[in-house]
């Protein structure tokens, strides 16, 4: 099984503040997928990367794959509040299960 | 359509109690995940299942717990002897098979007295 490791465990910014969020991995992946988390209820999917994937853009998301490092970055350019919430970072290899790290806690001050 | 869904949204039970929490897929997803998640904690895998069969149950903390699908759609996640220990969110996913997306329900927070 994957789980990925995410970094750091909290961010806080200013509103209009780009965040980037880290995730270290160990094996091979088909994919990586961030997820994200508001108030301990469900996760909502945010992209998901491909293993021939090196960059990808989702409207203010940025998420980038380097599988030589076996790692990744999600990157959010001019932040909201409504952004603060827990991130989740799940590496994937076919029909495996899905394990999550701790997240990292943002949180986009006013 | 609609998405995930389970029931009951909060349960609250006793100590030495058995409760069931129920996870309703989407309609044709083949994977379906369980997961407990404590207060600050991140989601903590319990089983995963490829149509009927639990591919993987190493997530469940002992014996007491125990989730069947029984035709392959909605799943029961059962607890026996419930603990003050196991209040948590519970929170179900499923997904197509392979490794793509998964989609979570909104979870079943239980509370054990």
């Amino acid at each position: 099984s994957q789980q990925g490791e995410e970094d750091p465990q909290a961010l806080s910014i200013q509103e209009g503040e780009n965040a980037t969020m880290n995730c270290s991995y160990k094996t091979s992946i088909n994919n990586l997928q961030w997820y994200r988390q508001n108030s301990g209820r469900g996760l909502v999917h945010l992209i998901l990367i491909r293993s021939n994937e090196r960059e990808k853009h989702s409207g203010r998301l940025r998420v980038t794959l380097d599988t030589s490092k076996k790692s990744s970055s999600l990157l959010i350019t001019a932040s909201r509040a409504a952004d603060t919430a827990s991130y989740f970072c799940a590496p994937r290899y076919n029909n495996t299960d899905m394990r999550f790290g701790a997240g990292t806690r943002l949180t986009v001050k006013p | 359509g609609a998405g995930v869904s389970q029931t009951p949204s909060n349960k609250v039970t006793e100590k030495g109690k058995y409760v069931e929490l129920r996870c309703d897929p989407i309609s044709g997803h083949t994977a379906l995940y369980w997961y407990r998640q404590s207060l600050g904690q991140g989601p903590e895998f319990l089983i995963y299942f490829q149509g009927t069969g639990a591919a993987d149950d190493s997530g469940l903390p002992n014996d007491r717990f125990f989730a069947v699908r029984p035709e392959g759609s909605v799943s029961t996640l059962k607890i026996q002897r419930t603990e003050r220990g196991d209040s948590a969110v519970y929170l179900c996913a499923s997904g197509t098979s392979g490794a793509d997306t998964q989609y979570f329900g909104p979870g079943t927070r239980l509370t054990v007295l």
